[in-house]
């Protein structure tokens, strides 16, 4: 079993609409939580972080984290073909403490 | 604020050599660094944490001795690449963290090596 599993993608949504990234992780006691977005040929960029249950918002961001399922996932609003990436779901904390564990990646695609 | 870089961000080099990348925090004081590794079309690959002061810590399957990183102060770790071969050509980012209980890592902008 992955730690770290990410819906498979890629994922597609035209201009203007939600895109919707999930995430599940199988460390139970993990307690961080960070998206980020890799843009192709480049390093990973911290968009969001999210430590306890609930949403958290950033622009048109919005992390969801659900500890009791042991699901993240990360919302954008209006979306824009600039948000074309690759989104990376990590976690840290638990038995890996300070490391971050990452999933594999889900493509996002915005068309016009 | 938080900014890492690398240097260099692209090299070449011939089989047998060995090649230096170094990462620097900027703007703040980087307790700990951590060495990835990424192959095309995947994801990043924990290689090693490293740890002002003290010996880098190495993920399993990653060896030690081919990959030596040193992290002599606040602000600069090297990774280096020993007796590079074609199969260590990849894309290598660090990444560095404030301090021990500040758990978000900033990453630096990679330096991709290809090994001929």
């Amino acid at each position: 079993q992955k730690e770290v599993e990410q819906n498979s993608g890629p994922l597609s949504v035209p201009e203007g609409a939600i895109a919707s990234l999930n995430c599940t992780y199988s460390d139970r006691v993990s307690q961080s939580f960070f998206w980020y977005r890799q843009y192709s040929g480049k390093s990973p960029e911290l968009i969001m972080s999210i430590y306890s249950n609930g949403d958290k918002e950033d622009g048109r961001f919005t992390a969801q984290l659900n500890k009791a399922s042991q699901y993240v996932s990360l919302l954008i609003r209006d979306s824009q073909p600039s948000d074309s990436a690759t989104y990376l779901c990590a976690v840290s904390g638990g038995t890996s403490y300070g490391k971050l564990t990452f999933g594999q990646g889900t493509i996002l695609t915005v068309h016009p | 604020g938080a900014v890492v870089s690398q240097h260099p961000s692209r090299v070449i080099c011939k089989s047998g050599t060995s090649v230096k990348i170094e990462c620097r925090s900027l703007d703040f004081q980087a307790t700990t660094m951590f060495w990835y590794r990424q192959f095309p079309k995947q994801s990043l690959m924990l290689m090693a944490t490293s740890n002002e002061g003290s010996k880098a810590t190495y993920e399993q399957g990653v060896e030690k001795d081919k990959f030596l990183i040193n992290h002599a102060s606040l602000t600069l770790s090297t990774l280096t690449v020993t007796s590079a071969h074609p199969e260590d050509s990849s894309f290598y980012i660090c990444s560095a963290t404030p301090g021990p209980t500040w758990d978000e890592q900033y990453f630096g902008p990679g330096t991709r090596l290809t090994v001929t």
